[in-house]
């Protein structure tokens, strides 16, 4: 399977904690993108990258949250000093060029107690 | 700030019966894609429209870009339990200067199809 991959599939973390997670891209993607999801909503944009530039970082996107994509292939997300708020779907999705078709791993979910 | 409306948030049906989802926008977008997502997993791309006024069709679903490119309607002929799920409507915004076009998700409708 040559999708986009996520993990971990679940995280429970206790509030004030760090976590990490990673993407892995479809690997012929050169851009690879974050969403948060909540309960009732859909996927909102948070940052995007172009190979391994940061092109792009939604407000949503706090001084708590920082993303890298090093060489261009796998991206890592990580929420410093976790909130209750920051509980959510944390999605991956990635795309070749200005095609623009997305194609989403199948999510992270984050929960802060 | 671009919003995209869908309706109706919630549709609960039986078997064999049609339905229609809409989605609603003031802003023109470059194409509008729509997905579906099942409880716990990502959405899944279902297909994109780019021109306006487009139909495509995908087995018993029909997807409509309207003529202005701000709005899309999806048609669902004698769904079936299969068919149960998130239905979400993601417009691509037309390219800026940055040279991005962003992803623009509606909140999504929740269809239950019950047998």
């Amino acid at each position: 399977d040559t999708g986009v991959s996520q993990n971990p599939r679940h995280k429970i973390t206790k509030r004030g904690q760090n976590v990490t997670f990673r993407c892995d891209p479809i690997s012929e993607h050169n851009r690879l993108y974050w969403y948060r999801q909540t309960l009732g909503q859909g996927p909102e944009f948070l940052t995007y990258f172009q190979n391994e530039a940061q092109l792009e970082k939604s407000r949503l996107l706090s001084d708590r949250f920082s993303a890298e994509r090093p060489k261009g292939s796998f991206s890592t997300l990580e929420i410093q000093r976790t909130e209750q708020g920051d509980s959510a779907m944390y999605l991956c999705a990635s795309s070749f060029e200005r095609i623009g078709e997305q194609y989403f791993g199948p999510g992270t979910r984050l929960t802060v107690t | 700030t671009q919003l995209l409306e869908q309706s109706p948030q919630f549709l609960s049906i039986q078997e064999g019966e049609n339905l229609t989802v809409y989605c609603n926008s003031s802003s023109v977008f470059s194409s509008l894609q729509w997905y579906r997502q099942e409880p716990g997993e990502g959405p899944v791309l279902l297909v994109t429209v780019v021109t306006g006024g487009e139909v495509k069709k995908l087995k018993r679903l029909t997807f409509q870009f309207g003529d202005a490119r701000k709005d899309s309607s999806l048609h669902i002929t004698a769904a079936q339990p299969g068919d149960t799920g998130l239905y979400l409507c993601a417009g691509l915004t037309l390219l800026f200067s940055g040279g991005y076009n962003k992803l623009i998700f509606g909140a999504g409708t929740r269809l239950a199809v019950h047998p």
